[in-house]
């Protein structure tokens, strides 16, 4: 199976800042991963695919880059409502579907 | 607008097996490349695939779950269910159904249902 690794496991940040989260896979998936955020006693929201392809309806704050074992998430300004946990997914069709830990998003 | 919505029971003994049904509405599951996954999440702790079906029947399951799951669906009902054998405590947790896209990826997801394992 492909194991997914996110760090940080916990970041605290402060309303207006930038913020990065790193999702690594130990082996290739290409461009196949998406990001989730995950509010407490909700769903998971799909937040990007195709590594960088922002959602429909997902404010334009949130960006996603990387390509083969190596992806990130971006905040560019984190508002209230964007702390939670966040995802990343690998679906590559031929492999079992994997998810990373979560990065919980704290407020400083 | 595309929904999708678990039920079963909320509670379930030790070596009993779970079935849960994930009702679909405003898409179908006979539309090229499309399908329907479980994902667990045990009590705060990580997301966990069990099993997808796709439009053509075929089907994908988590290798450490295999022998336990079986994943079906009724198109005519917009309905996919997933049997899960001899449960147990450490099956406790929010399942969740999700499409899967015809571009492969997940974007819709039902709300969860919480079940316990217990006696």
């Amino acid at each position: 199976d492909i194991q997914m690794t996110q760090s940080p496991s916990t970041l605290s940040a402060s309303v207006g800042d930038r913020v990065t989260i790193t999702c690594r896979a130990s082996q290739n998936v290409g461009n196949f991963l998406a990001w989730y955020q995950q509010k407490l006693g909700e769903a998971p929201n799909l937040l990007i695919y195709m590594a960088s392809t922002l959602q429909s309806g997902v404010p334009s704050r949130f960006s996603g880059s990387g390509s083969g074992t190596e992806f990130t998430l971006t905040i560019s300004s984190l508002q209230p409502d964007d702390f939670a946990t966040y995802y990343c997914q690998q679906y590559q069709s031929h492999s079992p579907y994997t998810f990373g830990q979560g990065t919980k998003l704290e407020i400083k | 607008q595309i929904t999708l919505k678990e039920s079963g029971p909320t509670l379930v003994k030790p070596t009993q097996t779970l079935t849960l049904t994930c009702t679909f509405s405003d898409f179908s599951l006979t539309t090229n490349g499309m399908g329907v996954s479980w994902v667990r999440q045990t009590p705060g702790k990580a997301l966990e695939w069990l099993a997808l079906i796709f439009w053509d029947d075929d089907k994908r399951y988590s290798p450490s779950l295999k022998n336990r799951l079986t994943i079906s669906k009724d198109t005519s009902k917009n309905q996919v269910v997933l049997r899960m054998t001899n449960v147990d405590p450490g099956d406790t947790a929010t399942y969740y159904c999700v499409r899967r896209r015809y571009d492969g990826f997940w974007d819709f997801w039902g709300q969860g249902t919480l079940v316990t394992v217990s006696s």
